[in-house]
């Protein structure tokens, strides 16, 4: 069975600074998609970037970007020149390519805090 | 464009009650996924639908829980004879195919927070 583990249960950064936070994930499969969804106080769940396994090349999207280690099953999130409004929580997602599965793994998530 | 759809936002029921849960997913989108958040947790998938059939249903309690997804109409995810336990935030999410393509994005709704007293 796949899981998703975000080891970081809570992080804090000042605005403008760079943050890292990591997720680990356990599959067997060979061609699978990685998430990063971030939840704000509002609940909403908004997609932040996602991720192919079979491209190398690491996504990114605007201040977002991912260092992805397929041999190491590592998808770590960037955040760069963090924001006020980047306070939220954020979930790394998997979701295999096999069979009727259509469901994502959520991690437990971690709670960040920009602080002014 | 609207987004997917959840109604109630909010809904609280008397322990044995029935909680029904709407979700109308995006527009040209198919295939319909609920999930179940507890607090403090991460999202746990229940049950994925698509028009008129349950196709994966691994994460749905076996008892008291069901759902459907008609041909006319929204999801529905009905929880018979309610439980303390059963307070959380229920998330519907929509994609337009389940498998095939790249593109394996689910746009999520606001949510249902089912308070049980």
């Amino acid at each position: 069975a796949q899981t998703v583990t975000q080891s970081q249960p809570e992080m804090s950064v000042q605005e403008a600074e760079t943050v890292t936070l990591s997720c680990t994930y356990d599959t067997s499969e060979s061609n699978y998609y990685l998430f990063w969804y971030k939840q704000p106080p509002s609940r909403q769940m908004i997609l932040v970037i996602r991720q192919e396994a079979y491209k190398q090349q690491n996504a990114t999207e605007n201040r977002f970007s991912v260092n992805f280690q397929k041999a190491a099953k590592s998808f770590s999130l960037k955040i760069s020149d963090s924001q006020l409004g980047d306070t939220a929580m954020y979930f790394c997602a998997f979701r295999g390519d096999g069979g009727s599965q259509g469901n994502l793994i959520f991690g437990k998530g971690t709670k960040l805090s920009v602080k002014p | 464009n609207a987004g997917v759809m959840q109604n109630p936002r909010h809904l609280v029921r008397r322990r044995g009650q029935e909680a029904r849960l709407r979700c109308s997913p995006m527009k040209g989108h198919s295939h319909v996924y609920w999930y179940r958040q507890l607090p403090e947790e991460g999202l746990k998938f229940m049950v994925y639908l698509q028009k008129e059939n349950i196709i994966d249903e691994s994460g749905m309690p076996k008892e008291r829980f069901s759902a459907e997804f008609p041909k006319e109409g929204p999801s529905i995810l009905r929880i018979q004879q309610v439980v303390r336990g059963d307070s959380a935030a229920y998330f519907c999410a929509s994609s337009p195919r389940g498998k095939g393509l790249a593109l394996y994005e689910q746009y999520f709704g606001p949510g249902t927070r089912l308070t049980v007293t």
